[in-house]
């Protein structure tokens, strides 16, 4: 069965530089949300879309912006990183209103030097 | 506003044995619950979930789990454990197009 993608799976920046992270849904997935997960911490839930638009926010910093593009694909930025952004990232997504359940992607480690 | 508890950081338990991991949650409605297992540096997987009906859930692995809504309470439970077991267990309340809140976890090592 088809799973979420994410890519890249490893990226290594400097400090105050800026990263993209994207994100492809399951097929037929029209909800997609954002963690942040740092080491030995829990998932903490960053941002979500459904059908395009934002639908909920939670603890996504402002030099952080997402959207979803009309594939349902979702891009990450994230501007002026610092040290304390290293993290695995990852995205999930589920079948908007109709389901609750939510898939995982492998996610992408981030680290920042 | 949501929250999860995991009362319990590890847990070893020996391989065969029987397995309990705690959840306790604080939610304004009726919470749709989750367990989800992480191998190190892995993604996370559903084992299960609770959204309405019958409150004792099967999952996936032999996994199950009893919502227990006078303690506020969805504890995971499995008859007997494998060594492949091991890994961290997230319980997480939420849903729809919300995120998800998850507890701080709980690392499960088995004994040979």
């Amino acid at each position: 069965a088809a799973g979420v993608i994410q890519s890249p799976r490893h990226l290594i920046k400097e400090k105050r530089e800026t990263a993209t992270l994207k994100c492809y849904p399951i097929p037929r997935h029209d909800t997609v949300y954002w963690y942040q997960q740092g080491p030995g911490q829990d998932p903490q839930f960053l941002i979500s879309f459904y059908e395009k638009m934002q639908s909920d926010k939670g603890s996504i910093p402002d030099r952080f912006s997402a959207q979803q593009f009309s594939d349902y694909h979702s891009e990450l930025n994230m501007s002026s990183l610092e040290l304390g952004d290293s993290a695995l990232y990852f995205c999930a997504s589920s079948v908007g209103d109709r389901t609750y359940e939510q898939y995982f992607g492998p996610g992408t480690r981030l680290t920042v030097t | 506003a949501q929250s999860v508890t995991q009362p319990d950081i590890h847990i070893t338990v020996s391989e065969g044995a029987s397995l309990e991991l705690r959840c306790n949650y604080s939610y304004g409605a009726t919470p749709y619950l989750f367990w989800y297992v992480q191998s190190p540096g892995q993604g996370l997987q559903l084992l299960l979930k609770y959204f309405s009906g019958d409150t004792l859930v099967q999952g996936i692995k032999g996994f199950e789990a009893e919502f227990k809504r006078s303690q506020s309470s969805f504890n995971l439970r499995k008859p007997s454990v494998h060594w492949s077991d091991a890994a961290e267990y997230f319980c997480a309340v939420g849903g729809g197009a919300d995120g998800l809140t998850f507890g701080k976890g709980t690392h499960l090592i088995i004994q040979p």
